[in-house]
């Protein structure tokens, strides 16, 4: 069955420092994936999206992602975090390249900035 | 800028009560879907609507209903509410362009059933 798994719920990093958030998914077919952020008392907003093409995608406020064919992985990355980065992070993945609003979601990462 | 607004911001309702969550969009989109979202289990998706009068099951959609009278508003339904549904519920839409589908969110509804 197709899911995605976000390993790490919380990650704590200082600021300035970098960031990598992990994402594991499992989809027969090519893949269509995503990284949403909600920040705190919001909705979900939209990161990035993965096409296939180029591995690298970049998104929003110096966010890129690297999609991995062999590991099965989405992983999220950003040179140098920032106090405002503090929220939670979803990885999802479409079931249908018509409807790319149908997500199977994982479960988030918490991601703490200390100063 | 899309704006979707959902009402009511917060609801406690009683186990057996019937419940509706509603949601507003001003974009224009085809595309609308309810999502809730646990601990543990991120957002999963309840039902969805390609349309006005189109309503669609998603990945859990027992105990739920839908409802797309117009292109602006869809609505969630709990005929008879009951505790495993408390959560954070939410609203989204997108354009239905196929392949190009970014979800706008709303700020969601949380429901507590006792």
């Amino acid at each position: 069955a197709q899911s995605v798994t976000q390993p790490d719920a919380r990650v704590t990093v200082s600021e300035g420092a970098s960031l990598q958030l992990r994402c594991k998914y499992s989809y027969f077919g090519t893949p269509y994936l995503f990284w949403y952020v909600q920040y705190p008392r919001q909705g979900l907003q939209l990161l990035l999206k993965y096409y296939p093409g180029d591995p690298v995608v970049q998104g929003v406020n110096g966010f890129e992602a690297e999609f991995s064919k062999s590991n099965s992985s989405f992983h999220l990355r950003k040179a140098s975090v920032h106090w405002s980065d503090w929220a939670v992070y979803f990885c999802a993945v479409s079931m249908s390249w018509y409807n790319q609003g149908k997500l199977i979601f994982g479960q988030g990462t918490k991601l703490s900035i200390k100063p | 800028e899309a704006a979707v607004t959902q009402s009511p911001r917060n609801k406690v309702a009683v186990t057996g009560g019937k419940v509706t969550l509603s949601c507003n969009q001003t974009n224009n989109h085809n595309n609308m879907y309810w999502y809730r979202q646990d601990t543990g289990h991120g957002l999963r998706l309840i039902h969805y609507s390609y349309g006005a009068g189109s309503t669609e099951k998603g990945d859990i959609p027992d105990g739920y209903k839908a409802s797309r009278p117009s292109q602006e508003n869809f609505s969630l339904i709990l005929e008879l509410a009951t505790p495993s549904q408390t959560s954070v519920y939410f609203c989204a839409s997108g354009p239905g362009l196929g392949g190009t589908e970014t979800l706008y969110f709303g700020s969601g509804t949380r429901l507590t059933v006792l």
